[in-house]
């Protein structure tokens, strides 16, 4: 099983409110990511969870705030957000960094922010 | 700091046809690895090919393969006998040894005609 789930597929919410997107995967892949991509570009890496620790915040606002419960499960709580933070959210897994291990990503959430 | 550059930003091929798509990083690392992910319409990114910067052999998969110049620093593509489901966004990525972090390249649109 190489899948990584994200849910929602998509998500419209209001500046005002709170919500959160999750990824799971089930590979016992010790690194987890979180990634945001706009339209037609590359993924820029928002966090990295090692060992289920924080090990990499891309200067990211607040308004965005990672979770890691467990190692197969990876949350991103939002709160407050701006129209420009509409994007595709991906988030992808690995082996824990050492090694030449690739990242699997996740299908996305299409966030829309109005 | 490592940059990917991708200088093609869309392509288009007939089906069947042998398609190349050019890579070229920087670093000054000795130890590094090298991908091609593919991002089709659907918007999942699957990696398609990876390339350690320590093996001279230049890896395949399938109908997909790499020419690795490690001098000149160049990393290039080739999709054999192209089929419609190879239509996809294609991003170079490099990714340091011991690193979590992928940098991608700003990706190469293809478009597989019938």
């Amino acid at each position: 099983d190489t899948e990584v789930t994200q849910t929602p597929k998509h998500l419209v919410m209001g500046m005002t409110n709170k919500k959160s997107l999750k990824c799971e995967q089930h590979m016992g892949h010790r690194a987890m990511y979180w990634y945001k991509q706009k339209a037609k570009k590359p993924p820029e890496l928002m966090f990295v969870y090692s060992y289920e620790k924080l090990s990499i915040n891309e200067s990211v606002p607040s308004r965005f705030s990672p979770e890691c419960p467990n190692s197969s499960l990876l949350n991103l709580h939002l709160h407050a957000l701006q129209p420009e933070d509409s994007a595709l959210y991906l988030c992808a897994s690995s082996q824990v960094s050492g090694g030449s291990y690739e990242q699997y990503f996740g299908p996305g959430t299409r966030l829309t922010v109005t | 700091a490592q940059t990917v550059t991708q200088s093609q930003p869309e392509m288009s091929v007939q089906e069947a046809e042998t398609v190349t798509l050019s890579c070229t990083y920087d670093t000054s690392e000795n130890n590094y690895y090298l991908f091609w992910y593919k991002q089709p319409p659907s918007r999942q990114m699957i990696l398609v090919i990876r390339q350690e910067a320590y093996k001279q052999q230049n890896a395949t998969e399938n109908r997909f393969s790499v020419n690795f110049q490690k001098a000149a620093k160049s990393f290039s593509l080739k999709i054999s006998d192209s089929q419609l489901g190879d239509t996809a966004m294609y991003f170079c990525a490099f990714m340091e040894w011991g690193d979590d972090k992928i940098i991608f390249g700003k990706g190469t649109r293809l478009h597989i005609l019938p």
